[in-house]
């Protein structure tokens, strides 16, 4: 089965700082999707941004960018330029790119991040 | 377009009473995914409907869950009886059938059982 892990269960960057929050997930599958999905207070999950894993460049939108490292399986978010909008909690998923019960989503713990104004 | 509609957004009942939760998907969207996101953990899949139909249930507690997808659209997700162990945020989720498709979540329902 697969299993994601984040070791930051809290993060804080000054606003307009940048910050990193880690991932690493184990699988024995080779091709499969990433996500880091934001939560904020009204509980709503929103995709932030999303890595496939048969392509070697890494994803960016916008202020957020990830490092991509499939031998490792360390799947890391960039925040540039923090602003206050980013404080939330933040989860990085997992999901299998084989299309038959295999949809869904396996997320880590979350990292709680604060902007400090 | 309107997104994954929920209801109730709160709820809160005694243990072994019980409890219904609603979801209506986008529209169009196959697949439905309920989560269970106990506080300060990540959401964990409970059952994934294609269709009206079940592809995964494998961590849905039986014994006291089940769920139904009436037509391939809404979707009721029920507990009976409610332990305190289910004091949780209930996610609700569609995407298009397809394995690039986006997961599209609700606002979700928060559960206290006391």
């Amino acid at each position: 089965a697969q299993t994601v892990t984040q070791s930051q269960p809290e993060m804080s960057v000054q606003e307009a700082e940048t910050v990193t929050l880690s991932c690493t997930y184990d699988t024995s599958e080779s091709d499969y999707y990433l996500f880091w999905y934001k939560q904020p207070p009204s509980r709503q999950m929103i995709l932030v941004i999303r890595q496939e894993a048969y392509k070697q460049q890494n994803a960016t939108e916008n202020r957020f960018s990830v490092n991509f490292q499939k031998a490792a399986k360390s799947f890391s978010l960039k925040i540039s330029d923090s602003q206050l909008g980013d404080a939330a909690m933040y989860f990085c998923a997992y999901r299998s790119a084989y299309l038959r019960g295999a949809q869904k989503l396996v997320f880590g713990q979350g990292t709680r991040l604060t902007i400090n104004p | 377009e309107a997104g994954v509609a929920q209801s109730p957004r709160y709820k809160i009942i005694e243990k072994r009473q019980s409890v219904a939760f609603w979801c209506n998907p986008i529209s169009g969207h196959a697949t439905l995914y309920w989560y269970q996101q106990i506080l300060g953990q990540g959401p964990k899949l409970l059952i994934q409907f294609q269709n009206n139909g079940v592809v995964d249930d494998s961590q849905l507690p039986k014994d006291r869950f089940s769920a139904e997808r009436l037509k391939g659209v809404d979707s009721t997700l029920k507990i009976q009886p409610a332990k305190l162990e289910d004091s949780a945020v209930y996610l609700c989720a569609s995407s298009l059938d397809r394995p690039s498709g986006e997961q599209y979540f609700g606002p979700g329902t928060r559960l206290t059982v006391t």
